[in-house]
């Protein structure tokens, strides 16, 4: 069964980078993910697709300071240049035939 | 600009029922699939339904399978979700979102309409 992992938390400094990462479960490495950020009473935005051999698409006016990798089962989301706008619940997502599927979200906050 | 704006929501009893509405502007509606998202309070996002451009596919998550329809007016550029035998655990804000052409990852989201189930 698939399952999207992701860590309830993650903490940074303004300023700096965090790598948030989403891990899909045993055998299901080929799937693609997309990364949303929700801020703090808003709805959802889309960030950025990530597929399994690295390549990837960016949300209209994303800025650079989003960049995506991976590495196996794991999908991971940089963020540099930490702002205090950044600091939001970030989704990863996934996606079958008959299906679509959200991660738990981690709470990033700013310090 | 892609515009999608949620209506509909509101305070139902537990048993009701609701239709939530979805208006879609700034693109071809009937080009892309969509589907509803819901957030309970304090909680993830919970994908809820699917449907295809035409409206002939859907597809439900189990937990809302027989109690929840979703449908489309292409002619009129918007996406339900009637939602019936409503419980308290449905209490949340629910999201339309609209599909990657060429993927299904979801690009772009509404602003969400509270539902609230409650006697």
């Amino acid at each position: 069964q698939l399952v999207l992992t992701q860590s309830p938390s993650a903490s940074a400094s303004l300023g700096a980078s965090v790598k948030l990462t989403c891990t899909l479960s045993g055998g299901h490495s080929s799937y693609a993910i997309a990364w949303h950020q929700q801020q703090p009473e808003k709805g959802p935005r889309y960030l950025i697709k990530l597929n399994s051999d690295g390549s990837h698409d960016k949300g209209d006016g994303i800025p650079d300071r989003f960049s995506v990798s991976t590495s196996g089962a794991e999908r991971y989301l940089t963020i540099s240049s930490l702002q205090s706008e950044d600091e939001a619940d970030y989704y990863c997502q996934t996606w079958g035939t008959d299906f679509r599927m959200f991660g738990g979200g981690t709470r990033l906050t700013v310090l | 600009e892609v515009h999608l704006v949620e209506s509909g929501g509101g305070l139902a009893q537990p048993g009701g029922s609701l239709r939530l509405s979805c208006a879609a502007s700034g693109f071809s509606f009937s080009d892309y699939e969509m589907n509803w998202v819901r957030q309970a309070p304090g909680k993830g996002l919970e994908w809820l339904s699917y449907i295809s451009g035409s409206g002939g596919t859907m597809y439900y998550a189990d937990s809302v399978k027989g109690r929840f329809t979703i449908s489309r007016d292409n002619a009129k550029n918007s996406l339900y979700l009637q939602v019936n035998s409503l419980r308290a655990e449905d209490t949340a804000v629910y999201y339309c979102a609209r599909e990657y052409l060429l993927d299904a990852n979801f690009d772009y989201w509404g602003q969400g309409t509270l539902v609230t189930v409650s006697s």
